[in-house]
């Protein structure tokens, strides 16, 4: 099984309706990262958190919100789907000392 | 901000060819420096990475150094080869910055050709 699990691999979804995309990790890290790919953007930052009890936004999280329902798990929900937010969403873990493990990517497509 | 800025693609090449992707950066604080490796329909992994001036990492072939004087990061393999086929992200994460966040380069698609 991968480390840092993350579900559905693939969505389509209409503008206006609520989407929610899951991540879980098996590597026992405390910090979880949430990311935007883009075509010829990088990977930009959504949202992060340290534990279940600290959440921050990153430099893209307007229109998006995250819930860290415990330490394993990550979602990131789409309140009200616009198609400028179709991309391919990363979700990764951290140690303290280790280097960032992502999953495979949710592609998105709002329409 | 801190930035990374890397070569646009796609890059082609023959099988053996030797490989260079160029990454320049700018950070307020002193950063740890990154490539990471996206093959198709996967995320990305760790290629390799160095935490301070001067430090080189190595993996699979690939190098690259930490040049504070140049602010760069270039990532080089002497032979490459089919399955090297990839895209190819350069990235920083700044001490300084209590996040740990990643900073990512647009990334660079590599298509090597037997």
């Amino acid at each position: 099984d991968a480390d840092v699990t993350q579900t559905p691999r693939n969505r389509i979804t209409k503008t206006g309706k609520r989407i929610m995309l899951e991540c879980s990790q098996t590597k026992g890290h405390d910090r979880m990262y949430w990311y935007r790919q883009d075509p010829g953007l990088g990977l930009r930052l959504i949202y992060y958190s340290f534990d279940v009890k600290d959440i921050n936004k990153g430099e893209i999280s307007d229109g998006y919100s995250v819930s860290r329902q415990a330490q394993a798990k990550f979602s990131l929900s789409l309140e009200s789907a616009i198609p400028n937010q179709t991309a391919l969403y990363f979700c990764a873990t951290q140690g303290l000392n280790t280097e960032a493990f992502f999953g495979q990517g949710t592609r998105l497509t709002v329409v | 901000g801190d930035s990374v800025t890397q070569m646009e693609g796609p890059v082609t090449l023959s099988e053996e060819a030797f490989l260079t992707i160029n990454c320049t950066y700018t950070a307020t604080g002193y950063p740890s420096l990154f490539w990471y490796v996206q093959y198709p329909g996967e995320g990305l992994q760790l290629l390799l990475k160095a935490t301070k001036a001067d430090d080189k990492g190595s993996n699979k072939g690939f190098e690259a150094t930490y040049r504070k004087e140049t602010t760069s990061f270039h990532l080089e393999k002497g032979s490459v080869q089919v399955s090297d086929s990839a895209v190819y992200f350069c990235a920083l994460s700044d001490r300084a910055d209590s996040s740990y966040k990643l900073i990512f380069g647009s990334g660079t698609r590599l298509l090597v050709r037997p």
